[in-house]
């Protein structure tokens, strides 16, 4: 599976929009990107999933550039629960889900 | 409820014990993860089982760990001669059969050895 680069922390206000970037420049065609969070103490949570078009649930929207090296997790109204580590996992589709985590990014939302 | 289920939640043990941590994965639920995560890092992948059988244990770090999941639902991870090193947050997730890639995690066990 794709490694993927992310930064290790961000800060964001609270009530703005959190927007956490990931870098995968070696995806493959048949590889999606995930995004995990985990909040302290937690397991991880999933938020959300896509492999070429931009997707959006009740948590975020994923946005994947066209060339898929890159994408951006968005939380379009960050709160103070949302302080977590944020992971981007990319993963081939397959039978297994097994996923790799990296470090992740620590989001920071402050008052 | 209905999430996974991991117990104990905390376990402290001496070097050289033996230490088992269950998980009670969701009800229907065919794959089952164990990961390890220590201070600082993200989860690291341990064990795999799809039914009863672990489909990929690429992840177990030596033979010291093994997993078991006889009837396809509840799983064991058993470490026998526990190191310092060995201390950390054991995580269990479960997945339905097809998923794609949603894994459902549990609160973890914390281990520490003394």
């Amino acid at each position: 599976d794709a490694k993927t680069t992310q930064p290790p922390s961000m800060d964001c206000a609270e009530g703005r929009a959190a927007n956490l970037p990931c870098n995968h420049s070696t995806i493959s065609g048949n590889e999606y990107v995930y995004w995990y969070r985990q909040i302290h103490s937690q397991g991880p949570q999933y938020i959300i999933h896509g492999l070429k078009n931009n997707e959006t649930n009740e948590m975020a929207s994923l946005i994947i550039t066209e060339d898929r090296k890159s994408s951006t997790l968005i939380l379009p109204h960050a709160t103070l629960r949302d302080t977590a580590v944020y992971y981007c996992i990319v993963r081939a589709a397959g039978a297994t889900n097994k996923l790799i985590f990296g470090t992740g990014t620590l989001l920071a939302v402050q008052p | 409820g209905a999430g996974v289920s991991q117990t104990p939640s905390n376990k402290v043990t001496e070097k050289g014990k033996y230490v088992e941590l269950r998980c009670d994965p969701i009800s229907g639920h065919t794959a089952l993860y164990w990961y390890r995560q220590s201070l600082g890092q993200g989860p690291e992948f341990l064990i795999y089982f799809q039914g009863t059988g672990a489909a990929d244990d690429s992840g177990l770090p030596n033979d010291r760990f093994f997993a078991v999941r006889p009837e396809g639902s509840v799983s064991t991870l058993k470490i026998q001669r526990t190191e310092r090193g060995d201390s950390a947050v054991y995580l269990c997730a479960s997945s339905p059969r097809g998923a794609t890639g949603e894994l459902f995690f549990g609160e973890g066990s914390r281990l520490t050895v003394l």
